[in-house]
């Protein structure tokens, strides 16, 4: 089946410095990528959407500049944390969007835990 | 705009007994699609099923089971004889569009707790 690999799944990181996260579609083309964060006991909250090729559009009060995506080919999105902060800390997770049939699907990474110290 | 509404936070069982998560859904859209994932505490989200809004036949996967009812924007999901493994947050999720950037709007999840 389908399958999102996302990496790493636990990165801890010291205030200040940047993390990329990365998703890669394995065995299919993704040409949307979504990029959530999820903190404890809460839903997960859309942070962009990205597609192949053009610049990724951002839910209202994600600072574009702080969370940089780069679509940059059909199978590798990746979400970069710029000068992290303890408060950045949260689970990152992707999902690509696959065409199943003659409708979409969508493929979950297993998500990032970041932690900012 | 489009809503999704877990009313139910927190649910704990007893293993064995039988679970319904309630999922309400609110859309102006006449198509769209519903789905159910469960969340472990791993992270990671399982795709559990997918319900297209023209299709109301309710679907019975094992143990678990649907009931999507348009009439009441409800597509209430039930776990038979529940187990220890079934622990998790489950989210009921909407997308009203069947395109490559059509968003999902998730519920707030509900945790589920089966107790030994």
């Amino acid at each position: 089946g389908a399958v999102v690999s996302q990496h790493p799944s636990r990165v801890i990181c010291k205030s200040g410095t940047s993390v990329k996260i990365e998703c890669r579609s394995l065995d299919f083309q993704a040409t949307t990528m979504f990029w959530y964060r999820q903190f404890p006991k809460q839903s997960l909250m859309l942070m962009a959407t990205s597609n192949e090729g053009s610049k990724a559009t951002y839910e209202q009060g994600v600072e574009k500049d702080k969370f940089l995506i780069n679509h940059a080919s059909l199978t590798l999105s990746t979400l970069t944390v710029t000068s992290a902060h303890p408060e950045d800390s949260s689970f990152y997770i992707c999902s690509a969007s696959r065409r199943t049939g003659v409708s979409y699907g969508y493929t979950f990474g297993s998500g990032t835990r970041l932690t900012v110290v | 705009a489009q809503k999704v509404t877990q009313a139910q936070t927190e649910i704990s069982v007893v293993e064995k007994e039988d679970v319904t998560l309630d999922c309400v859904y609110e859309t102006r859209d006449t198509t769209y699609y519903l789905f159910w994932y469960k969340q472990p505490p791993s992270g990671e989200l399982v795709f559990l099923i997918r319900r297209n809004s023209f299709d109301e036949q309710n679907e019975i996967s094992g143990r678990y089971s649907w009931n999507f009812q348009k009439s009441t924007s409800s597509f209430n999901f039930t776990i038979t004889a529940s187990q220890v493994v079934d622990s998790a947050v489950y989210f009921c999720a909407l997308t009203t569009r069947e395109t490559s950037g059509s968003r999902l709007t998730f519920g707030e999840g509900t945790q589920l707790t089966v107790n030994p």
